[in-house]
């Protein structure tokens, strides 16, 4: 089965600080995509940053920056300087399938807390 | 206003109605999702379409119907509505261009209690 798995349930951050989000999914293939959303309590569902398996080159957005190690099947989110906005749940996803059957597989997301 | 809405955003119903869950986006993206959010689970697929008329299963399709006869509709059935099904549910869409394909847009959510 295709998962992705996020360790972590919960956690916290105090306000300034940076904090990473820990990712990991099992695929047998090659060429696929990578995504973090954000959901707030608004409940909207928020894409924050995506990545290319076949790019090296870690992506970065602002603050959002990810470490993407894909011989170990990790895809973890660095967000630098946090503020409270930042606050959310985060889900990590990444597409399965080909030919048009593409489709998101999410992790259970991971709460996040900033502390002022 | 242009982007992807859900109807309603709140629904109360009784065990064993039908109820129909609406999605609207205005993109003209040619795949649309269903999803449906549970404590614990994250989110997990119901069904998704790659254009009107096609529609396939996701990860939990039993108990829902879709349909797609236009590319901006795709509303989602419970024929049966049953209390297993009192969840969050979302929409998305995205485009068809290999670039943009799997960036997907979600709806505000439509959040389903069954009683």
């Amino acid at each position: 089965a295709q998962t992705v798995t996020q360790s972590q349930p919960e956690m916290s951050v105090q306000e300034a600080e940076t904090v990473t989000l820990s990712c990991t999914y099992d695929t047998s293939e090659s060429d696929y995509y990578l995504f973090w959303y954000k959901q707030p309590p608004s409940r909207q569902m928020i894409l924050v940053i995506r990545q290319e398996a076949y790019k090296q080159q870690n992506a970065t957005e602002n603050r959002f920056s990810v470490n993407f190690q894909k011989a170990a099947k990790s895809f973890s989110l660095k967000i630098s300087d946090s503020q409270l906005g930042d606050a959310a749940m985060y889900f990590c996803a990444y597409i399965v399938g080909q030919g048009g059957s593409e489709k998101l597989v999410f992790g259970k997301g991971t709460k996040l807390t900033v502390n002022p | 206003d242009a982007g992807i809405t859900q109807s309603p955003r709140y629904k109360i119903t009784e065990t064993g109605r039908q109820v129909t869950l609406m999605c609207h986006q205005t993109w003209s993206h040619s795949y649309m999702f269903w999803y449906r959010q549970d404590l614990g689970h994250g989110l997990r697929l119901i069904y998704y379409s790659a254009a009107a008329d096609i529609t396939d299963k996701g990860e939990v399709p039993d108990g829902y119907v879709v349909s797609r006869s236009k590319t901006e509709n795709f509303p989602l059935t419970l024929e049966s509505a049953t209390r297993s099904q009192t969840s969050v549910y979302f929409c998305a869409s995205s485009e068809i261009s290999r670039a943009r394909r799997y960036e997907q847009y979600f709806g505000p959510g439509t959040r389903l209690t069954v009683t």
